[in-house]
C-alpha cells in the first residue's frame, strides 16, 4: 500500500525557515518524481514544486510564487522528500501536501494527509 | 503561464448529471493532459480522472472526463449523482516544463 506522511509542519514567524519531510513507503521511491502541493485556509489547490527521479536527472520546477526561495530535495536511500522553505510570508500559511508524480506527466495520484505551516509573528 | 477557470459551484439533485468546466486561457486544452480531483472536506485529494478521460480503479464508472479543443476546454461529467458526491472538484494540467497548474476548484452541492 503507497504512504505518503509529512512532518516537519507548525508555527514559523515571519523570515524564518522551516523544512518538511515527506516519508514513502509502499513503492520504490526512486522510480517516481515527487511533488508539494499547498492549500492555504479555505482557498484551493497551488502547486509548489517537484522533484523528478534520478533518471531524468534529479531536477526541480517551481512555482513562480516559492522559486528562489523553496527548495525540493530528495534522499532515496531513506525514501524521503524534503521541502526547505526559506524567507517564509504570511502568504506561505497552508496545509502543505506531499505526492507522488511521474516525469512524463504531472499526475498527482497519491497525496499524504498534510502538514499545517502557520507563518506569523 | 495559462490559467484554468472553473465555475464556483454548481449544484444538482440526486440521480441526475452534473457537468464541471475547465477552460484553458491560452495553449491548447490538448496539448498536456488533464486530471481531476475530488477533495472532501478534511481530506487529501483523490483522482477521479487522469489523462483527460481515464478512471482509476476503485472510481465508479459515473464519473468521466473529455475534452473540448473547440471551446479550449475539459469537462468532468458526474451522472447519477450520488450525496456522497458532494465535494470540491478541482482540475489541474501542466506545461511544457511540467509546471503544474490547477483551476480555482468547484464546489458541488447534491441536493
Amino acid at each position: 500500500e503507497v504512504q505518503l506522511v509529512e512532518s516537519g509542519g507548525g508555527l514559523v514567524q515571519p523570515g524564518r525557515s522551516l523544512r518538511l519531510s515527506c516519508t514513502a513507503s509502499g513503492f520504490t521511491f526512486g522510480d517516481y518524481a515527487m511533488s508539494w502541493v499547498r492549500q492555504a485556509p479555505g482557498k484551493g489547490l497551488e502547486w509548489v514544486g517537484f522533484i523528478r527521479s534520478k533518471a531524468y536527472g534529479g531536477t526541480t520546477e517551481y512555482a513562480a510564487s516559492v522559486k528562489g526561495r523553496f527548495t525540493i530535495s530528495r534522499d532515496d536511500s531513506k525514501s524521503i522528500a524534503y521541502l526547505q522553505m526559506n524567507s517564509l510570508k504570511t502568504e506561505d500559511t497552508a496545509v502543505y501536501y506531499c505526492t507522488r508524480d511521474f516525469d512524463w506527466l504531472l499526475w498527482f495520484d497519491y497525496w499524504g494527509q498534510g502538514t499545517l505551516v502557520t507563518v506569523s509573528s | 503561464n495559462f490559467m484554468l477557470t472553473q465555475p464556483h459551484s454548481v449544484s444538482e439533485s440526486p440521480g441526475k448529471t452534473v457537468t464541471i468546466s475547465c477552460t484553458r486561457s491560452s495553449g491548447s486544452i490538448a496539448s498536456n493532459y488533464v486530471q481531476w480531483y475530488q477533495q472532501r472536506p478534511g481530506s487529501a485529494p483523490t483522482t477521479v480522472i487522469y489523462e483527460d478521460n481515464q478512471r482509476p480503479s476503485g472510481v465508479p464508472d459515473r464519473f468521466s472526463g473529455s475534452i473540448d479543443s473547440s471551446s479550449n476546454s475539459a469537462s468532468l461529467t458526474i451522472s447519477g449523482l450520488k450525496t456522497e458526491d458532494e465535494a470540491d472538484y478541482y482540475c489541474q494540467s501542466y506545461d511544457s516544463s511540467n509546471r503544474g497548474v490547477f483551476g480555482g476548484g468547484t464546489k458541488l452541492t447534491v441536493l
